[in-house]
């Protein structure tokens, strides 16, 4: 079983809903991270929280809202999506607190796969 | 700024045949962490194995086995004895210190082991 815990696993939402994307890990990480991946391509980051606190915003556009209520807890507020944010995100952990440390080897969930509809 | 290529899309090998996994990484900093990741089709991504740009000893993991070469700017990955649990897609992935200081990855190769 992966040590990061994601739900749901599947989720479709129309364009006006508002849902959430949970996360969590008890690894006692400092470093959770979301990434979205669409078919048949790399993850791409879009946000970073370093010791609970958002360390890495990748330009996401704000219909995407993270929050880290704790350091075991990461969620992902979605509002107002577009068909085209359909997609798997993956949330991911590391035992750094410091992102840019190569030392880091990420934790990834199993993902949460969102429909857009 | 750093960029990994992988430059086969797709393979497909009959079970028990070894099979190597190409990555060619590019960057302009000295010290900087190479990494494979496994993505099956149960989504999440599994961590393989990492190498840091000064060690350039290849490493062996039972099946597995990576081949890390600065001069060529490759680390390669071969599987051994292929079996069909090894289907997925398998990722490259580049994080420089000094640089963007975030996991770079290749496009990915799916890879199809058939019985």
């Amino acid at each position: 079983d992966t040590e990061v815990t994601q739900t749901p696993k599947h989720l479709v939402m129309g364009m006006t809903n508002k849902k959430s994307l949970k996360c969590e890990q008890h690894m006692g990480h400092r470093a959770m991270y979301w990434y979205k991946q669409k078919a048949k391509k790399p993850p791409e980051l879009m946000f970073v929280y370093s010791y609970e606190k958002l360390s890495i915003n990748e330009s996401v556009p704000s219909r995407f809202s993270p929050e880290c209520p704790n350091s075991s807890l990461l969620n992902l507020h979605l509002h107002a999506l577009q068909p085209e944010d359909s997609a798997l995100y993956l949330c991911a952990s590391s035992r750094s607190g410091q992102p840019g440390s190569g030392a880091n080897v990420l934790t990834f969930g199993a993902g949460s796969r969102l429909t857009v509809l | 700024a750093q960029k990994v290529t992988q430059a086969q899309t797709e393979i497909s090998v009959v079970e028990k045949e070894d099979v190597t996994l190409d990555c060619v990484y590019e960057t302009r900093d000295t010290t900087y962490y190479l990494f494979w990741y496994k993505q099956p089709p149960s989504g999440e991504l599994v961590f393989l194995i990492r190498r840091n740009s000064f060690d350039e000893q290849n490493e062996i993991s039972g099946r597995y086995s990576w081949n890390f070469q600065k001069s060529t700017s490759s680390f390669n990955f071969t599987i051994t004895a292929s079996q069909v649990v090894d289907s997925a897609v398998y990722f490259c992935a580049l994080i420089d210190i000094q640089g963007a200081q975030k996991l770079v990855f290749g496009q990915g190769t799916r890879l199809t082991i058939n019985p």
